[in-house]
């Protein structure tokens, strides 16, 4: 079945290491994106691309990136990681652009930044 | 700037019971909108998705409705399980970039 998973599921790092999450999906989606969900604030979208190559800035991307180098992969690094990006992250795809598509989620990374 | 807004954060009601989840938003301009499901410590779950053309879709005991007009949707819970409990989560999409803005849930608990 296809899928899309997220690695690693938890995480523990230090103020000001680079951080890379990766996001798989086997669903041969176009679009891929992440978000954010914290308390108070949902989720919130990050950075997103529409095919290979492609990538845009979301509402929260101070202080990450994203590269896409082929359709399955959209790996989310934190340059220096900051204690304000301590949240849980979502990858999500769809099948292409239109309006009439679903997003389908992958299970979650919880990140700490101590 | 579209805002989302999930009325109650929070819902508490016996099993059997039909239930109603308020969703609204406040610029009509979507191109659709769409119910997720989040059990704790899990990923979004997709239920339903309506098209902006669309005034309603059902899945199962669930049915969601659209009002673009007035910025409103309603995802409906028909005899509500111990197993519906979760947070239900609405997202819209505006201008058909796939670009979801998510309202914060509504935290539903059936009790047996």
């Amino acid at each position: 079945d296809a899928e899309i998973t997220q690695s690693p599921r938890h995480k523990i790092t230090e103020t000001g290491r680079q951080v890379t999450l990766a996001c798989h999906q086997t669903w041969n989606h176009n679009n891929m994106f992440w978000y954010r969900q914290d308390l108070g604030h949902g989720l919130r979208l990050i950075h997103y691309s529409y095919g290979v190559q492609d990538t845009n800035k979301g509402e929260v991307s101070d202080g990450y990136s994203v590269s896409r180098s082929n359709t399955e992969d959209l790996p989310l690094t934190l340059e220096s990681a900051a204690s304000s990006q301590t949240s849980v992250y979502f990858c999500a795809s769809s099948r292409t652009s239109g309006g009439a598509n679903e997003q389908f989620f992958g299970p979650g990374t919880r990140l700490t930044v101590l | 700037k579209q805002e989302v807004t999930q009325i109650p954060a929070a819902l508490s009601v016996p099993e059997g019971e039909n239930l109603v989840l308020n969703c609204s938003f406040t610029d009509s301009a979507i191109y659709n909108l769409q119910w997720f499901r989040q059990d704790p410590g899990k990923g979004l779950t997709s239920l339903l998705l309506i098209q902006s053309s669309q005034r309603e879709q059902t899945s199962g005991r669930l049915n969601a409705s659209l009002d673009k007009s007035s910025g409103r949707s309603t995802l409906y819970i028909a005899a509500s399980q111990p197993g519906d409990s979760a947070t239900y989560l609405c997202a819209v999409d505006q201008g058909g970039s796939e670009k979801l803005v998510f309202g914060k849930g509504t935290k539903l608990t059936v009790n047996p």
